[in-house]
């Protein structure tokens, strides 16, 4: 079983769509999670943290559940410059693993 | 501020041959990471630098790739000898703490 697993997709959704990613992670003794964007051919940036009581930034909401062991990403009324990659990464000791990512597409 | 630096972007050798990839990390970051990313995958951490000692090279194919970080501020990343199966882009990021990381444009290497 992969450490950290993600739907790769791709979602394809209208503008103004809301989508969730979910990201369901194997090493219970994981500390910090992340959302991190990657555009096409770009470097990954960091979207956000992921704390236990959820947390929200604009139109994105992050949460996670240690006990079923994953972290999700809600995108509200998305937009055309939401395409692109959303890799999930969580950390333990000194170990940082990424997911593979999630691709959405959002069409006009 | 400068961001991470990476060069060169583009290498394409063929297998067997050596290549050498260069970064710089952000001013002050203490932290810095090399990573591997194959085509539809996610990075792979290949090893992490705390200012010039290594903290995890656990993933590291100590037969044919070397790092080192000299002074604690630039890095090299080198691979000898390369296989096709290290086609990929490297990346480079740096760190004050954990997170975030900042990661350089990458370098796009083609083994043939």
């Amino acid at each position: 079983r992969k450490e950290v697993e993600q739907d790769p997709g791709p979602f394809n959704v209208p503008e103004g769509a809301t989508v969730a990613f979910n990201c369901t992670y194997s090493n219970s003794a994981s500390q910090s999670f992340f959302w991190y964007r990657q555009d096409c051919r770009k470097e990954p940036k960091l979207l956000m943290s992921v704390y236990s009581s959820g947390n929200e930034d604009g139109r994105f909401t992050a949460q996670l559940n240690r006990a079923s062991q994953y972290i999700s990403l809600l995108i509200r009324d998305s937009k055309l410059s939401d395409s692109a990659t959303y890799l999930c990464v969580e950390t333990g000791g000194f170990k940082t693993i990424f997911g593979a990512g999630t691709r959405l597409f959002v069409k006009a | 501020e400068a961001g991470v630096a990476q060069s060169p972007r583009y290498k394409i050798i063929e297998k067997r041959q050596s290549v050498a990839f260069w970064c710089n990390p952000i001013s002050g970051h203490a932290t810095l990471y090399w990573y591997q990313q194959i085509l539809g995958q996610g990075p792979k951490l290949l090893i992490q630098f705390q200012n010039n000692g290594v903290v995890d090279d656990s993933q590291l194919p100590k037969d044919r790739f070397s790092a080192e970080r000299l002074k604690g501020v630039d890095s090299t990343l080198k691979i000898q000898p390369a296989k096709l199966e290290d086609s990929a882009v490297y990346l480079c990021a740096s760190s004050l703490d954990r997170h975030p990381q900042y990661f350089g444009p990458g370098t796009r290497l083609t083994v043939l």
